[in-house]
């Protein structure tokens, strides 16, 4: 079956740690996305990546890292700049076909600081 | 600036009821349009979209959705709800080129009283 998968499901850390979040995908799709969302405030952009070896900031982006080595793979390291990484992350990609497109999730890392 | 609005932060209807979710955007130009859907702990899954042409669109799950420009909204419509659509709804708006990034709005959670 083609999809999305992020692991772990939930991930806990101490204040001070960095932490990667996994995102593979495997319906060969060019762009991969990563989203927080906290309660209230729908899906804010952290990075994203048309293409592999290249990505951008989206609206959130201090304090976050990310990769793209490879087309399928798209990790993202919370660092321990980031003041507030308590949250729910979501990966995304997407394909772009006849000028088209529409993103697909995957079902999401909880990360929790303490 | 771009935005999406969600004005309802939550709804309650009765089974049986129909539904309507309002969105409405600010933008440059037409945007694309999507609709997903979360439930809790859950990645989004896409409902429906609008690209082009009928301005009514039909999605999965009975859902349907008006593209007005006059009135740049996308309101999401289902004429009788079951207890099984229970969930957070957001709206979506997306260039037509360039960085395919989303903007989303901020979510409606919908309550089914049985």
């Amino acid at each position: 079956d083609g999809g999305i998968t992020q692991s772990p499901k939930y991930l806990f850390r101490k204040e001070g740690q960095n932490v990667t979040l996994s995102c593979e995908q495997n319906l060969n799709h060019d762009a991969m996305y990563w989203y927080r969302q906290d309660p209230g405030q729908g899906l804010r952009l952290i990075y994203y990546s048309q293409i592999v070896n290249d990505f951008q900031k989206g609206d959130i982006a201090e304090g976050y890292s990310v990769s793209r080595e490879k087309k399928e793979s798209f990790p993202l390291t919370v660092t321990s700049a980031q003041k507030n990484p308590t949250a729910f992350y979501l990966c995304a990609s997407s394909i772009v076909r006849d000028g088209s497109y529409e993103q697909y999730f995957g079902p999401g890392t909880r990360l929790t600081v303490t | 600036a771009q935005s999406v609005t969600q004005p309802d932060i939550h709804i309650t209807v009765s089974e049986g009821a129909s539904l309507e979710l309002r969105c409405n955007y600010s933008y440059g130009a037409t945007p694309y349009l999507f609709w997903y859907v979360q439930s809790p702990g859950q990645g989004l899954q896409l409902l429906l979209k609008y690209f082009s042409g009928d301005t009514l669109v039909q999605g999965i799950k009975g859902f349907e959705a008006e593209f007005k420009r006059s009135q740049s909204s996308f309101n999401l419509r289902k004429p009788s709800v079951h207890w099984s659509v229970a969930a957070e709804y957001f709206c979506a708006v997306g260039a037509r080129s360039g960085t395919y990034k989303y903007i989303f709005g901020t979510g409606t959670r919908l309550k089914v009283l049985a």
